[in-house]
């Protein structure tokens, strides 16, 4: 299994700010996902960070709108950029280490104001 | 077509009651099916999972896949109100990465 801890939790953020969402987890893996989760809908795959490459993006998304970071084998960022009301979501990281399934943080819950 | 398609519900059942869900799919790659538990302002928690076709039980979850016909089941015995959750069901093609493909998610309410 893997534990994950992201953060924040929540926030609330003004349109056209920005914000870094952080995720570590407590073994090495090799791909991290990011997801997006709209209110009453399920998980919509953002990018898979892989470390040391840039990361991949689903269609509908972009780097320079969410950019991603994965320093190392533990840990990634997820920024969502020049935020308006429609960004409002729980935003999810998660990890499948080989052999096992997928593992989840608690989210963030953003609000755009 | 969405390749995971699931009811959203909301599913409001009496407790005690037997509860079953389920999903199709579309893609015949998909080999490994998981069922995931997401309590509000929480995220989605692993209930089960089945490699390809077969009855899975745990306790008082039984998963179920039936490749021929594409279709996912999970069945909850004697329903409890901690329960009430939304569902998800999600595939994966293990030879196509570890990426994930789930379900819309199915909201249970169990009643006491």
């Amino acid at each position: 299994s893997a534990v994950i801890s992201q953060k924040p939790s929540r926030d609330i953020c003004q349109r056209g700010t920005s914000l870094t969402i952080q995720c570590q987890v407590d073994s090495q893996v090799t791909m991290m996902f990011w997801y997006r989760q709209q209110p009453g809908q399920s998980l919509t795959l953002i990018a898979t960070a892989n470390q040391g490459s840039e990361a991949t993006y689903e269609s509908g998304f972009v780097i320079d709108k969410f950019p991603i970071s994965r320093p190392n084998l533990t840990f990634s960022t997820l920024t969502v950029s020049n935020m308006s009301p429609e960004d409002s979501s729980i935003y999810l990281c998660s990890v499948s280490p080989p052999g096992t399934n997928a593992f989840f943080g608690q989210g963030t819950r953003l609000t755009v104001v | 077509q969405k390749e995971v398609e699931q009811d959203p519900g909301p599913l409001s059942v009496p407790e005690g009651a037997i509860v079953s869900l389920n999903c199709t799919y579309s893609n015949s790659a998909f080999q490994y099916f998981m069922w995931y538990r997401q309590y509000s302002r929480k995220g989605p928690e692993l209930l089960m999972y089945t490699y390809s076709s077969g009855n899975k039980e745990d306790g008082r979850f039984t998963a179920q896949v039936d490749k021929s016909s594409k279709y996912i089941s999970l069945f909850i015995r004697d329903s409890q109100p901690s329960d009430s959750a939304t569902y998800l069901c999600a595939a994966r093609d293990n030879n196509a990465g570890n990426m994930l493909t789930f379900g819309g998610g199915t909201r249970l309410m169990v009643k006491p």
